[in-house]
């Protein structure tokens, strides 16, 4: 059964921490990992991952692919509190004609406290 | 305006009733989706979209149908709505293997 699990589940941080969120898959014929931050609506896209080691960042935000390992990382340097959101980690699974299936996992719930 | 929107954006109905979320995006996107989220669940899939008259079941798909007449929408019926539907219901859509570009939600009370 493909599956996506994002830990820690929640985090309580102060502004200027940095913060590492983790995602693990088993996922059938892999494509592409998706990172998206969720707050009080719809989710928005942050990066999309298909290559080992090669990092991808966007200001204080970066993140990384292993796919011996089958895990992703999101960084966030130097919090602040407009970070708080709901973080999504999603895989694209090859269905065929171009065109992938997204798993996602459960999220991680990240509390930046003035 | 592009983009993809969502109706109606909030919905209480009885259990038993039948209801329809509508999903339409001016993109011209091929791939549609429709994900539930819950609480410690995050976004699981329901139904997905290839093209017009192209659907499939996702993860979750018991008590939904969908159809695709047209390229731009996708709606979703609950044919008789349960408590267990309770949940807040996105749509999403796609140009194939990138993101995918989400709705604001539509979030359903079933009483």
């Amino acid at each position: 059964e493909d599956k996506v699990v994002q830990s820690p589940l929640s985090l309580v941080v102060h502004e200027g921490d940095t913060v590492t969120l983790n995602c693990s898959y088993e996922v059938t014929n892999f494509r592409s990992l998706l990172w998206y931050k969720q707050e009080k609506k719809a989710p928005t896209f942050l990066f999309m991952l298909t290559s080992s080691g090669i990092e991808k960042k966007s200001g204080r935000l970066s993140s990384i692919l292993d796919k011996k390992e089958l895990f992703s990382i999101l960084n966030i340097t130097a919090t602040q509190t407009g970070d708080s959101a709901i973080y999504l980690c999603a895989v694209g699974a090859f269905v065929g004609n171009n065109f992938n299936k997204f798993y996602f996992g459960s999220g991680t719930k990240l509390n930046v406290k003035p | 305006d592009a983009g993809i929107t969502q109706s109606p954006r909030y919905k209480i109905t009885e259990t038993g009733r039948q209801v329809t979320l509508m999903c339409h995006q001016t993109w011209s996107h091929s791939y549609m989706f429709w994900y539930r989220q819950d609480l410690g669940h995050g976004l699981r899939l329901i139904y997905y979209s290839a093209a017009a008259d192209i659907t499939d079941k996702g993860e979750v798909p018991d008590g939904y149908v969908v159809s695709r007449s047209k390229t731009e929408n996708f709606p979703l019926t609950l044919e008789s709505a349960t408590r267990s539907q309770t949940s807040v219901y996105f749509c999403a859509s796609g140009a194939g293997v990138g993101e995918l570009f989400f709705g604001e939600g539509s979030r359903l009370t079933v009483l």
